[in-house]
């Protein structure tokens, strides 16, 4: 069974609006990733928090990790055109030795320009 | 970009035939996982590796079977493909770090059809 659960499953924004996606998990991680995918393409790997890390940034990307309600949060500030793409959280749980990603369903974000 | 070339990149086939996938990767990592995209499921985890000949299933593991008899090489194979295998398979690999605090760099990814 997906570990994360995402929300919205999709989001429609004008360019320069804030966009946020919202990823909730089930057993205790590790870490949790975030990852972008563009129509036709593998992943990329955004941005990874650790468990006892509470807030990341990374440009205009922010991530934060609430492991008492074992939910993250994507912020993408000032949204742009080359945004839109499907976003992905993934866990790794903290039993794990060989880094396996869980991952959760997703959110199509379109950015209009 | 992380080194790593899926082949196939399309491929159709009938109920019945065996299929291979290969995932090269040029980075010498450690770590080689492959995954099926599917509409309403996300990436699931099929088999993974952890080194030379270390294999190990993931979530949706039957009717799969996978290879590693070189660090650059991991082969995924359908033995008698289904249709339920159409899908879309994606190759990760990720270096070995402590706490598994390592980011997976993904392939391209191939189209698998079968009728």
């Amino acid at each position: 069974s997906q570990q994360g659960e995402e929300d919205p499953q999709a989001l429609s924004i004008q360019e320069g609006e804030n966009a946020t996606m919202n990823c909730s998990y089930k057993t205790s991680i590790n870490n949790l990733q975030w990852y972008r995918q563009n129509s036709g393409r593998g992943l990329v790997h955004l941005i990874l928090i650790r468990s006892n890390e509470r807030e990341k940034h990374s440009g205009r990307l922010r991530v934060t990790l609430d492991t008492s309600k074992k939910s993250s949060s994507l912020l993408i500030t000032a949204s742009r055109a080359a945004d839109t793409a499907s976003y992905f959280c993934a866990t790794v749980g903290s039993s794990s030795n060989t880094g396996k990603l869980i991952f959760g369903q997703g959110t199509t974000l379109q950015v209009k320009p | 970009d992380a080194g790593i070339t899926q082949s196939p990149r399309h491929k159709v086939t009938e109920t019945g035939t065996p299929v291979t996938l290969r995932c090269h990767q040029t980075e010498n990592h450690r770590y080689m996982y492959w995954y099926r995209q599917d509409p309403g499921h996300g990436l699931r985890l099929i088999h993974y590796s952890y080194g030379v000949k270390d294999t190990d299933k993931g979530e949706v593991s039957d009717g799969y079977s996978v290879s590693r008899s070189k660090t650059e090489d991991f082969l995924l194979t359908l033995e008698s493909a289904t249709s339920s295998q159409t899908s879309v398979y994606f190759c990760a690999i990720s270096e070995e770090g402590k706490g598994n605090n390592q980011p997976q760099h993904f392939g391209d990814g191939t189209r698998l059809s079968i009728l």
